[in-house]
């Protein structure tokens, strides 16, 4: 079946950095948009980062632009997110997602289960 | 940038009928979808393109929309549909996925 999995997410101290990964199965990765999505603690859903299918093109939200970056290896059918100089304000549980679209946002259908980032000194 | 504006919370009986909406400037002329989200999990899509169930969603729960704004009903509301809601558009001017605050629904 269709599934999205998360990992590397942990504790980590102010300024460092981590690699997110999403591993995909059961579709074409190669052929789907794909996004990072979070979600801080008791808090609303926030866009972070898309890809096109190819990787080409990318978009960021502006509060973590030129610290976070999304990209992918269709070879592997995984998507990842390099997240640096890390802030408290990205604790969050970090979901990736699949976009029906091909070159541009439509829609997302499919969501993993989240991997949480905690940073903390 | 961009803004949805979406209530924080909607309360309404099992049986009867939950309407939440989300508002948003010229948002007439955006493709608006809603997302699901239980309690420790994942979110999920229950209405794009406005109006379209993805597979596997109860016709119970429709989009909709008017002037500028976009509504989700759930019809006939069950207990099991005590959840977070979002509504989330592409902002095609800066680029950016925009997601409304999210609307708590209670079933009392």
């Amino acid at each position: 079946q269709v599934q999205l999995v998360e990992s590397g997410g942990g504790v980590v101290q102010p300024g460092r950095s981590l690699r997110l990964s999403c591993a995909a199965s059961g579709f074409t990765f190669s052929s789907y948009a794909m996004h990072w999505v979070r979600q801080a603690p008791g808090k609303g859903l926030e866009w972070v980062a898309f890809t096109s299918y190819d990787g080409k093109k990318t978009f960021y939200s502006d509060s973590v632009k030129g610290r976070f970056t999304i990209s992918r290896d269709n070879s592997k059918n995984t998507l990842y997110l390099q997240v640096t100089s890390l802030r408290g304000e990205d604790t969050a549980a970090y979901y990736c997602a699949r976009d029906v679209g091909f070159t541009g946002p439509l829609y997302m259908d499919v969501w993993g289960k989240g991997t949480t980032v905690s940073v903390s000194s | 940038s961009y803004v949805l504006t979406q209530p924080p919370s909607v309360s309404v009986a099992p049986g009867q009928t939950a309407m939440i909406s989300c508002g948003g400037s010229n948002i007439g002329s955006q493709s608006v979808h809603w997302l699901q989200q239980k309690p420790g999990q994942a979110p999920v899509l229950v209405v794009h393109d406005d109006t379209d169930r993805p597979s596997g969603i109860p016709e119970r729960l429709s989009g909709s929309k008017s002037g500028n704004t976009a509504t989700l009903t759930i019809n006939r509301v069950e207990a099991g549909d005590e959840a977070d809601y979002f509504c989330q558009v592409w902002d095609t001017i800066g680029d950016h996925v925009v997601f409304g605050g999210g609307t708590k629904l209670t079933v009392l």
